[in-house]
């Protein structure tokens, strides 16, 4: 089954605002890690965030973690049409090597 | 970071018949990673590939049905046997940048229908 649970399940935004998508998982990770989907081709990497951190920035990104609650927070700022994408959280397991991956959020943007 | 091609980017099979998908990377890598996208849903891991050993697959996927060959650091297949429609998904495959449980880089994907 998978790790990750992330909600909403879609998101329908305009342009130039900010989108906030959450992802919570059930055992201890070494990492989460987010992707972004393009119209069912192959993933792109994010941003990828360790169990000993708690907030990371690449450019229009930010993304939180909460090891308390077992959750993470990907927020994309000013959002453009481009951003129009399903994104992924993806878990790695405490001493584990391999991607788990949540439901997805498909992300709309309005121009 | 990694350049990942798959061939075909989609096909329309039918039922009972066989699929190959061939992935090939820009670079040598330990590990490969099949994974399975049914319609509408995330993605699942099929098996990983390491070069030089069998693969090891997950939970509810076997050998007799995906099985995959992985004959040197740049190259890998997955066939899709037997195929019914349920088989119908996008197939990806992926390569660790550094290390286990790193970033992973995956290919455009493989568009299967089956009729």
């Amino acid at each position: 089954s998978q790790q990750g649970e992330e909600d909403p399940q879609a998101l329908s935004i305009q342009e130039g605002e900010n989108a906030t998508m959450n992802c919570s998982y059930k055992t201890s990770i070494n990492n989460l890690q987010w992707y972004r989907q393009n119209s069912g081709r192959g993933l792109v990497h994010l941003i990828l965030i360790r169990s000993n951190e708690r907030e990371k920035h690449s450019g229009r990104l930010r993304v939180t973690l909460d090891t308390s609650k077992k959750s993470s927070s990907l927020l994309i700022t000013a959002s453009r049409a481009a951003d129009t994408a399903s994104y992924f959280c993806a878990t790695v397991m405490e001493y584990g090597n391999k991607l788990v991956f949540g439901a997805g959020t498909i992300l709309r943007v309005k121009s | 970071s990694a350049v990942i091609s798959q061939k075909p980017s989609r096909d329309i099979c039918q039922r009972g018949t066989s699929l190959t998908i061939q992935c090939q990377v820009d670079s040598q890598v330990t590990m490969m990673f099949w994974y399975r996208q049914q319609p509408g849903q995330s993605l699942t891991l099929i098996a990983t590939a390491n070069q030089g050993s069998e693969a090891t697959y997950e939970s509810g996927f076997v050998i007799d049905k995906f099985p995959i060959s992985r004959p040197n650091l740049t190259f890998s297949t997955l066939t899709v046997s037997n195929m019914s429609p349920e088989d119908s998904s996008i197939y990806l495959c992926s390569v660790e940048s550094g290390g286990l449980g790193e970033t992973q880089y995956f290919g455009p994907g493989t568009r299967l229908l089956v009729l």
